[in-house]
């Protein structure tokens, strides 16, 4: 079974507008990663927290990371029709950004 | 642009056949994974390769199998296809505390 589980599986917004995707995990972990992936190609990263951060900020991105709760979420602010892709929560058990157990994603759609 | 590139991009194999993928990139990044990415999924890690060596393998079988070459590009092979191997692999090159650059995968189709 996969460390991360996003939620939702499947969002659909108008141009302009916030996009919210969560990801919740299993077990203790060192860092969280969040990745996209346009259709039928490969992932791109976009932002590591680790676990001694709560949040953190990428130009449009905010992602929080609460280890508590074993969660985190990824915040797209003023989305763009180019934003439509899937995007997925990675986890590292062992430090670094390698061997990433990864989430079933978020399929985004951004509508003009 | 990544860098990494994989080939072919697409393949047909029959079941029980095998093949072989190949991954390389531009940068001299020496870590290497293999991620394998079945429909409407999440990727799931095959195994990673370090200095030639493998570093790490996922729950994946012995018939999938790899290389890494001095020039640090990678194969992956699969003996033995069955249809549940049918997927998009993806693999991604890492090189000291930077993030995974991922070439963007070839789509096996095992009929």
């Amino acid at each position: 079974s996969q460390q991360g589980e996003e939620d939702p599986q499947a969002l659909s917004i108008q141009e302009g507008e916030n996009a919210t995707m969560n990801c919740s995990y299993k077990t203790s972990i060192n860092n969280l990663q969040w990745y996209r992936q346009n259709s039928g190609r490969g992932l791109v990263h976009l932002i590591l927290i680790r676990s001694n951060e709560r949040e953190k900020h990428s130009g449009r991105l905010r992602v929080t990371l609460d280890t508590s709760k074993k969660s985190s979420s990824l915040l797209i602010t003023a989305s763009r029709a180019a934003d439509t892709a899937s995007y997925f929560c990675a986890t590292s058990l062992s430090g670094g950004y390698n061997k990433l157990i990864f989430g079933a994603g978020t399929r985004l759609a951004v509508h003009p | 642009e990544t860098g990494v590139t994989q080939s072919p991009t697409h393949l047909i194999k029959t079941r029980g056949q095998q093949v072989t993928l190949r991954c390389s990139s531009q940068s001299g990044h020496n870590t290497v994974s293999w991620y394998q990415q079945a429909l409407g999924q999440g990727p799931q890690f095959i195994f990673q390769y370090y200095r030639e060596e493998e570093n790490g393998r996922g729950n994946f079988p012995p018939r999938f199998s790899g290389l890494q070459f001095p020039n640090y590009s990678s194969e992956l092979n699969v003996n033995a296809l069955e249809l549940d191997d049918s997927a998009l692999y993806l693999c991604a090159f890492e090189g000291p505390d930077s993030p995974l650059h991922f070439g963007n995968g070839t789509r096996l189709t095992v009929t």
